[in-house]
């Protein structure tokens, strides 16, 4: 069954460091979106993709965050300068379309991101 | 802004018993609802999806209906088992396919 793959499972970082978290969607998505996970909090949405452009960012994708999909498999998320309250679990998302009756989304099993 | 709030928060039960776990969400202009399962650690994994223009969908031992106009949804588990024990996410599909989720209801089933 295809899936949605996610590396590194877990990054140790210092602060004021690059990250850079990588993830390949299923092979036929066309949508892709990236959400994180503060331990003990809900699941918050960043940022989602479409057509090599963002479509949508929540108020938490500031200037640190940015996507990029630099071939036709990987889509990555970076965080240029990393905040102790950057640590958190990263998931990554894929959906093959979004129209009239938009399909299941599907999740990695996540990055986790540990700063010191 | 959408809100999207789960109840219980912790529930355990004994295995075999039958289950409800409940979502409410502050907009009703949804396009799905969307229940997903995660094990401590884990990733998410989908288990239902409801377009908003259906009522419920069933899969195995899980069935879940949504009420849009009154917004709400119900998770309903069948004979639990220790397996199922898991952290249960209800997240609501708004315009651009972006998901707003509840906080999750832990649950445990005891052998």
């Amino acid at each position: 069954e295809p899936e949605v793959t996610q590396t590194p499972s877990h990054q140790v970082t210092q602060m004021g460091q690059e990250v850079i978290l990588r993830c390949v969607p299923i092979s036929n998505h066309l949508y892709f979106y990236w959400y994180r996970q503060i331990l003990g909090q809900k699941v918050e949405f960043l940022v989602s993709f479409y057509n090599n452009e963002i479509s949508e960012k929540s108020e938490i994708f500031d200037d640190q965050f940015s996507v990029e999909r630099p071939d036709g498999s990987n889509f990555t998320l970076k965080i240029r300068s990393t905040k102790l309250e950057d640590s958190a679990m990263y998931f990554c998302a894929s959906i093959r379309d979004r129209g009239g009756s938009p399909g299941e989304l599907f999740f990695g099993e996540g990055s986790r991101l540990t700063v010191l | 802004k959408q809100e999207v709030t789960q109840i219980p928060a912790a529930l355990s039960v004994p295995e075999g018993e039958n289950l409800v776990l409940n979502c409410s969400f502050t907009d009703s202009a949804i396009y799905n609802l969307q229940w997903f399962r995660q094990d401590p650690g884990k990733g998410l994994t989908s288990l239902l999806l409801i377009q908003s223009s259906q009522r419920e969908q069933t899969s195995g031992r899980l069935n879940a209906s949504l009420d849009k106009s009154s917004g709400r949804s119900t998770l309903y588990i069948a004979a639990s088992q220790p397996g199922d024990s898991a952290t249960y996410l209800c997240a609501v599909g708004s315009s651009g396919s972006r998901l707003t989720f509840g906080e999750g209801t832990q649950l445990t089933v005891n052998p």
